[in-house]
């Protein structure tokens, strides 16, 4: 069964660091580029961050940029996302997902079902 | 970068119903234009892909549309499943989502 789950949410102080994971099981995840989604309470989709199948690229949207850092460990079947400097602004649900096809752009196919970040004081 | 506006942002509809969902890109994206339904609590499926592709599994009620910066999400008759919210996503430069549109019973 194809599959993604996040997990290393929590409440965190506005400034301080976290680190998210992602577990993927049922298909070869080093063959997909990856990335992180999020979305505020009650509020739209916001993509964060992409990772290459071979981690050689990443793209990160300009409201992270700078603080946050995607990373893959491809023989753990694994994504992170490193989320330095947090502001209250961050708090979301992050989805990590699956860009659904190896070798041509498409949309996002398989996601998990969320880890939920607060920041608050 | 480029701007994905979803109209309308919210839709009141009965079962039945005929509906279209608009998404304009501010620039062309050659139709790398994706179509997702997402319910409270639940992460967002995929629905068309390719701008009229549709993802496998997805009901043929479901269409997309359009071309250049314009498209359309068609559902020919609305399913109690189908209340949801709908975003569209550019898949051309940088993955952006449009705000959604959230259809509702009427």
């Amino acid at each position: 069964q194809v599959r993604l789950v996040e997990s290393g949410g929590g409440v965190v102080q506005p400034g301080r660091s976290l680190r998210l994971s992602c577990a993927a099981s049922g298909f070869t995840s080093s063959s997909y580029a990856m990335h992180w989604v999020r979305q505020a309470p009650g509020k739209g989709l916001q993509w964060v961050a992409l990772i290459s199948s071979d981690a050689r690229n990443k793209y990160y949207a300009d409201s992270v940029k700078g603080r946050f850092t995607i990373s893959r460990d491809n023989s753990k079947n694994t994504l992170y996302l490193q989320m330095n400097s947090l502001t209250i602004e961050d708090t979301a649900v992050y989805y990590c997902a699956r860009e659904g096809h190896a070798t041509q752009p498409h949309p996002f196919d398989i996601w998990g079902l969320g880890t939920v970040l607060t920041v608050s004081s | 970068d480029i701007q994905m506006t979803q109209s309308p942002s919210t839709l009141s509809a009965s079962v039945g119903d005929r509906l279209t969902i608009t998404c304009r890109a501010s620039q062309s994206i050659n139709n790398w234009l994706a179509w997702y339904q997402q319910k409270p609590g639940k992460p967002p499926k995929v629905l068309i892909y390719k701008a009229s592709s549709l993802e496998s599994g997805v009901p043929s009620r479901f269409s997309g549309s359009g071309s250049g910066t314009e498209f359309t999400l068609t559902i020919s008759s609305l399913q109690p499943d189908d209340f949801a919210t709908y975003y569209c996503q550019e898949y051309n430069s940088y993955w952006t989502f449009g705000q959604g549109t959230k259809v509702e019973i009427k």
